[in-house]
């Protein structure tokens, strides 16, 4: 079955320090999804993404985020520098796009980011 | 007054009973209706997606939606110690970036 890639698993940085994420949707999904689930609350949405074009990214903190996916594949999200409040579980999630089954968003397993 | 209310639990029943999860919401505009499993320290599993108001079953798994109200529920019958697990509803309006507005989640304990 195929699925949402993610790496790495956990990851403990320091603040102040730069740290990035990669995910690799399923295959032939145009959509990508980067969410934020801090512990006890429901995924936030931080970037969406339509093919390599940024659909939605309102909520994506830019001062110190940034989101690319530059061949409209995989994706990669970086935070620099971290701060102790970015500890949180990082989701990636990808959809087959517009038509049918657009709405229907497929996750990973999460980065787990620990900023000490 | 978020978008998307929750009640997190937890809760906790024995092997075989009725679960009932609920979410209410107050954005008119969703129509799509989802609801997630989530193992401790893994990603959120889809399990129902329904459209609009109605009911969808699946298997033990039936989710409610109630437009008028504002109220969705999913249901597990014979719950087993495995469904033990965080439950999260999430819904999206039509058209829009779909992005997914989600609940805080509910903790289930199926005991044996």
């Amino acid at each position: 079955e195929a699925e949402v890639a993610q790496s790495p698993r956990y990851k403990i940085t320091e603040k102040s320090q730069a740290v990035a994420f990669w995910c690799d949707p399923i295959s032939g999904h145009a959509t990508l999804y980067w969410y934020r689930q801090i512990l006890g609350q429901g995924p936030e949405l931080l970037v969406q993404f339509q093919d390599e074009s940024v659909v939605d990214d309102s909520q994506l903190p830019k001062d110190r985020f940034s989101a690319e996916r530059l061949k409209g594949v995989d994706s990669t999200l970086k935070i620099q520098p971290a701060e102790l409040g970015d500890s949180a579980m990082y989701l990636c999630a990808s959809s087959s796009g517009p038509g049918q089954g657009r709405y229907e968003q497929y996750f990973g397993p999460g980065t787990r980011l620990t900023v000490t | 007054q978020k978008e998307v209310e929750q009640d997190p639990g937890p809760l906790s029943v024995p092997e075989g009973a009725i679960v009932s999860l609920n979410c209410t919401y107050s954005n008119s505009a969703f129509q799509y209706f989802m609801w997630y499993r989530q193992y401790s320290r893994k990603g959120p599993e889809l399990l129902m997606y329904t459209y609009s108001s109605g009911n969808k079953e699946d298997g033990r798994f039936t989710a409610q939606v109630d437009k008028s109200s504002k109220y969705i529920s999913l249901f597990i019958r014979d719950s087993q110690p495995s469904d033990s697990a965080t439950y999260l509803c999430a819904m999206t309006s039509q058209g829009g970036s779909e992005k997914l507005v989600f609940g805080k989640g509910t903790k289930l304990t199926v005991n044996p």
